[in-house]
């Protein structure tokens, strides 16, 4: 079964401050990685990752993936309040089943609070 | 461009009532389609997803059903509600086979809340 777990699972910041989230995984026939934001409703794309070693970057997100240790990490530096959301991984797997095809397994998100 | 169309987006349902929830896709054909819940503080649990018209791979057991009677056109259903079928519920679509690597494209969601 495709497992991803994110740490922590809340953190609680000041504005300014640079944070670093975590996901480690699971899956079988890995196929990429992703990060979302979640304020309110839908999630919004941030990052999709699948070569280990090459950091992604935008604005002040930056992410990057390690195919051996089986994990990712997500970096904000220089938060904001808008900052302040849920963090979704999630991870691509390719499944052998009848239908042979990819599925997107989440983990269960880090909740970040910027504090003015 | 494509978009995708989650509907209704609050419900509120008696214990016992049926639900169905409707997502479409336009601007697309043959896409991946997908039912997620998330419950309060949770991540997103995926329920259902379709590769095509009529195939539909069930993740974890439950009193929910889906069905794709169109290729760009996903239903979850319910003859039953219960309490615990609470949640916000997210529609999502990814390209389909011909394509590689791609991100989610999610709906709105709708929050549901059994009485």
């Amino acid at each position: 079964e495709d497992k991803v777990v994110q740490s922590p699972l809340s953190l609680v910041v000041h504005e300014g401050d640079t944070v670093t989230l975590n996901c480690s995984y699971e899956v079988t026939n890995f196929r990429s990685l992703l990060w979302y934001k979640q304020e309110k409703k839908a999630p919004t794309f941030l990052f999709m990752l699948t070569s280990s070693g090459i950091e992604k970057k935008s604005g002040r997100l930056s992410s990057i993936l390690d195919k051996k240790e089986l994990f990712s990490i997500l970096n904000i530096t220089a938060t904001q309040t808008g900052d302040s959301a849920v963090y979704l991984c999630a991870v691509e797997g390719h499944t052998i089943s009848n239908f042979g095809n990819e599925k997107l397994t989440f983990g269960t998100g880090t909740r970040l609070t910027i504090i003015p | 461009s494509q978009t995708i169309h989650q509907w209704p987006a609050t419900l509120v349902q008696p214990v016992g009532s049926p639900l169905s929830l409707e997502c479409t896709v336009e601007g697309t054909s043959n896409p991946n389609l997908y039912w997620y819940r998330q419950a309060a503080g949770r991540g997103l649990q995926l329920l259902f997803y379709s590769v095509g018209i009529g195939q539909i791979s069930s993740e974890v057991p439950q009193n929910l059903s889906a069905s794709r009677p169109q290729d760009r056109q996903f239903i979850l259903s319910s003859k039953k509600l219960l309490l615990s079928d609470s949640g916000f519920y997210l529609c999502a679509w990814t390209p389909g086979r011909a394509y590689l690597n791609t991100e989610a494209f999610f709906g709105q969601g709708t929050r549901l809340t059994v009485v």
